[in-house]
């Protein structure tokens, strides 16, 4: 089976960081494209970065350009969100997808369960 | 903001149809396939339509996508309570470098 699991969510100050990890089980991590995405508290879906397969392709929603950077490691089978300068806007689930391509498209499948971040003094 | 706009709300009888549009641009939806997914309360998105009308193993035919020009729709026919959630279109943006979701709409079955 599939599975991804987020894990490093928690209560952040504004200003500072937090590390998000992604554990990637049953398919083949290495030859997949690797994502995150996040949504605020009843708000809509927001992606925020992804990470070619061996790494060398990475690229930015721009509200975190600068801020944020998307990693891997695929001895591990894992996916990271390291997050610097984090703003109370950066409040939200946060969520791991795989890139899966049926065809040309490019598609979110699956997802992990999430991980809620909270900044907040 | 989104660069997709989706209506924010849809409703309809169980049993009956609703269509739900997602409105791009040339950079987006026009040049790139579409993707829909479904949240329902409390749980992560799952990908219902890929490449603009195609369904993953598992997905009923109830569901069904089609695109023209820079808008896609997704149709949901004999529609049932548990089909109550959020449904959100996606695609590449070639000018933003980014993935880009529409803004949601949420399906309430009367």
């Amino acid at each position: 089976e599939v599975q991804l699991v987020e894990s490093g969510g928690g209560l952040v100050q504004p200003g500072g960081s937090l590390k998000l990890s992604c554990a990637a089980s049953g398919f083949t991590f290495s030859s997949f494209w690797m994502s995150w995405g996040r949504q605020a508290p009843g708000k809509g879906l927001e992606w925020v970065a992804n990470i070619k397969q061996d790494g060398s392709e990475k690229y930015y929603v721009d509200s975190v350009k600068g801020r944020f950077t998307i990693s891997r490691d695929n001895t591990k089978n894992s996916l990271y969100l390291q997050m610097n300068s984090l703003r109370a806007e950066d409040t939200a689930v946060y969520y791991c997808a795989r890139e899966y391509y049926y065809g040309s498209g490019r598609n979110y499948n699956p997802w992990g369960q999430g991980t809620l971040v909270t900044v907040s003094s | 903001q989104s660069v997709l706009t989706q209506p924010p709300s849809v409703s309809a009888a169980p049993g009956q149809k609703v269509i739900i549009s997602c409105s791009g641009s040339s950079s987006n939806i026009g040049n790139n396939d579409v993707s829909w997914y479904q949240q329902l309360p409390g749980t992560a998105p799952k990908l219902l339509i890929y490449d603009n009308n195609e369904r993953p193993s598992g997905i009923p035919d109830r569901f069904s996508g089609s695109k023209s020009g820079t808008s896609a729709t997704l149709g949901i026919t004999g529609l049932q309570t548990g089909d109550e959630a959020d449904y959100y279109c996606g695609t590449w943006d070639s000018s933003l470098s980014a993935y880009v979701f529409g803004t949601g709409t949420k399906v309430t079955v009367l």
